[in-house]
């Protein structure tokens, strides 16, 4: 069974400094593909960024980069120059080989910017 | 409007009321999904329509009843609830190409049941 892990329920980063968030997932599925969204308290879910599983480089867009090691079965969002805005819940999320296979979420983790 | 639209934002129904939630996409998108997200809970989702066919049924009980007649907008028609179904209920929708088919969500309509 696909499962998302996120070990980090809480973080803190400073403003203008980077942070990583980690996420951790299961598939036995070759080909599958790694999703990251935001939630704000208003409670919409923003997508942030995608990487299949046979994409040759990590994905960038903006300010967000995602981790990929494929062996590790990790795919870690990193946010650099942080800001305040970026206060919000952070959800990875993995769908499995097909279009029509679930989309299965993480527990989410909570980030917090320090002025 | 753009994207994903929900309404209401805010729902505060008894036991016994019968509600409705709305969701139109303006992406047009050719997938449609319904997912509930409770307090220290992960998502779950609900139903899944392609095409406006509904593919997924994720074990949804039957006060829930999902309808969408055409494929920019889906409905959640809600009946006879309980309290434990207080949540946020989110809309997505994205379109099935074999790509990414990243889904795009609404702002959520919040439920509460009395």
């Amino acid at each position: 069974a696909q499962k998302i892990t996120q070990t980090q329920p809480g973080m803190f980063v400073q403003e203008k400094e980077a942070v990583t968030l980690d996420c951790t997932y299961d598939t036995s599925d070759p080909s599958y593909g790694l999703f990251w969204y935001k939630q704000p308290s208003s409670g919409e879910m923003i997508f942030l960024i995608y990487q299949g599983s046979y994409d040759q480089q990590n994905a960038t867009e903006g300010r967000y980069s995602l981790n990929f090691q494929k062996a590790r079965k990790s795919a870690n969002l990193v946010i650099s120059a942080s800001q305040l805005g970026d206060s919000a819940m952070y959800f990875c999320a993995m769908r499995g080989k097909t279009s029509y296979d679930k989309v299965i979420f993480g527990p989410g983790t909570s980030l917090s910017v320090i002025p | 409007e753009t994207g994903v639209t929900q309404t209401p934002r805010h729902l505060v129904m008894g036991m016994t009321n019968k509600k409705s939630l709305k969701c139109e996409q303006h992406l047009g998108h050719n997938a449609m999904y319904w997912y509930k997200q409770s307090a220290k809970k992960p998502l779950e989702l609900m139903f899944v329509y392609n095409f406006k066919e509904q593919t997924e049924n994720n074990s949804v009980p039957s006060r829930f009843s999902p309808e969408c007649p055409n494929s920019s907008h889906l409905f959640l028609h809600l009946h006879t609830l309980q309290p434990e179904d207080s949540a946020l209920y989110l809309c997505a929708s994205s379109q099935v190409s074999g790509g990414a088919d990243t889904q795009y969500f609404g702002p959520g309509t919040r439920l509460t049941v009395l």
